[in-house]
């Protein structure tokens, strides 16, 4: 059973530019989450998503952000305009359900370098 | 809110010495706890989590974790720590649905 996959595993932009993080879900899973890992900090919570749904996206910037999960294909995390800021690990996780007892499953992460 | 606390951010430890990581938690209601572990540029690795019953949990690697109602803890644990052992570990709490993380502890155990 192949766990979560992410891809890239490390993406380069320029400022200005766009990013495109992708993320498959554990088979099975129907939920997604999105986490970002700064430098020297924790793990901080982005995003939730169901098929189709955004259930939660408090932990995202309200600026240059977005996430999809679409009926078919990957979910994915989008960012517009990026700023030497954004550099981050950003990981994906799936889990079977979202009550608290659900392990969540992680990805090995997309790390973005802003130049 | 639910949240956990990692009070210490480095653990170092000779091999084959006992390894524990400390975690305690604020939660309301019955308490749900994880540990992951993180490689040097890597994902998370599920390890284990306490949701009711046993206070002893066991998980992967040889690793294991006590339940303390009474001092609100969730302490990792290994009997004989390895040098593959190296590694980030982060207590989490789910709060909804999303995962609340403690700040991490870096262990390192020495040849």
């Amino acid at each position: 059973n192949a766990g979560v996959m992410q891809n890239p595993r490390h993406l380069v932009r320029r400022r200005g530019q766009e990013a495109r993080l992708r993320c498959s879900p554990m088979k099975g899973h129907s939920h997604v989450y999105w986490y970002r890992q700064l430098p020297e900090e924790g793990l901080k919570f982005m995003v939730y998503l169901q098929k189709e749904n955004i259930i939660d996206e408090s932990g995202m910037p309200k600026e240059r952000f977005s996430a999809e999960f679409p009926k078919e294909g990957p979910s994915i995390l989008r960012i517009q305009q990026v700023v030497r800021g954004d550099s981050a690990a950003y990981f994906c996780a799936s889990s079977p359900g979202s009550a608290g007892e659900d392990t969540q499953y992680f990805g090995p992460g997309t790390r973005l370098t802003v130049l | 809110a639910q949240s956990v606390a990692q009070p210490e951010d480095q653990v170092n430890v000779a091999e084959g010495n006992p390894l524990t990581v400390k975690c305690t938690y604020s939660v309301s209601g019955n308490p749900y706890l994880f540990w992951y572990v993180q490689y040097p540029n890597r994902g998370l690795q599920f390890l284990l989590k306490y949701i009711t019953g046993d206070n002893l949990v066991k998980g992967s690697y040889g690793f294991e974790a006590e339940f303390n109602k009474s001092q609100t803890s969730f302490h990792l644990k290994k009997p004989s720590a390895l040098v593959s052992d190296s590694a980030l570990y982060f207590c989490a709490v789910p709060d909804d649905y999303k995962l609340s993380f403690g700040a991490g502890t870096t262990v390192t155990v020495r040849a």
